[in-house]
């Protein structure tokens, strides 16, 4: 079976902190895809970032980073300094050529000034 | 227009109605979806459909109809919903390589706000 956890439902945090969101999956295939996904409160989901299982490589972009590390069947979302435009719902989500598509539950992020 | 595009915006409508969901992507892309996202499960892929074909059909029941006319349209029939099919309907697209062997991001459309009473 597949499956993509978010542990974490909701977050809060004080504008400048840093954040981390927590996406564990499952899934039997050898070639899969990881994504995050973020939904602005307007509602439309944006992509943020996608990984292949075949690269481990974590990932910097400006304030956003992952951590990806198949041997705890982990892809982690850092967000350094938050700001409150990063409130939203992000979503991570597995993909398989197998032609499986799961989203995790979602986590919401509120980040205070 | 660009990217995703989804009409209407909202949509009420009774348990007796009979209408539909349109989607159209303006990106080239040779995959469309649908999904559901309620507040009970946040978003549940409903209905896949790679090359005009479609590949995947998570237990929607019959009541939901999809049709994919070309690869830039998608719709999604509606008929004889019930209550708690109120829910907001996404659309996405994305780029397919022929063979499935890569799976490129999503991306989604605004989505259509259905109440049905």
């Amino acid at each position: 079976a597949q499956k993509v956890t978010q542990a974490q439902t909701e977050i809060s945090v004080v504008e400048k902190e840093d954040v981390t969101l927590d996406c564990v999956y499952e899934t039997r295939d050898t070639t899969y895809y990881l994504f995050w996904y973020k939904q602005p409160p307007s509602g439309e989901l944006v992509f943020l970032i996608r990984r292949n299982s075949f690269d481990e490589q974590n990932e910097i972009s400006g304030r956003y980073s992952w951590n990806f590390q198949k041997s705890t069947s982990s892809f982690n979302f850092t967000i350094t300094a938050s700001q409150v435009v990063d409130s939203a719902v992000y979503f991570c989500a597995l993909h398989t050529n197998a032609g499986k598509s799961t989203f995790g539950d979602g986590t919401t992020l509120t980040v205070k000034p | 227009e660009t990217g995703v595009t989804q009409t209407p915006r909202h949509l009420v409508m009774g348990m007796t109605n009979k209408k539909s969901l349109k989607c159209e992507q303006h990106l080239g892309h040779n995959a469309m979806y649908w999904y559901k996202q309620s507040a009970k499960k946040p978003l549940e892929l409903m209905f896949v459909y790679n090359f005009k074909e479609q590949t995947e059909n998570n237990s929607v029941p019959s009541r939901f109809s999809p049709e994919c006319p070309n690869s830039s349209h998608l719709f999604l029939h509606l008929h004889t919903l019930q209550p708690e099919d109120s829910a907001l309907y996404l659309c996405a697209s994305s780029l397919r390589l022929a063979g499935g062997s890569s799976y490129n991001e999503q991306f989604f459309g605004p989505g259509t706000r259905l109440t049905v009473l």
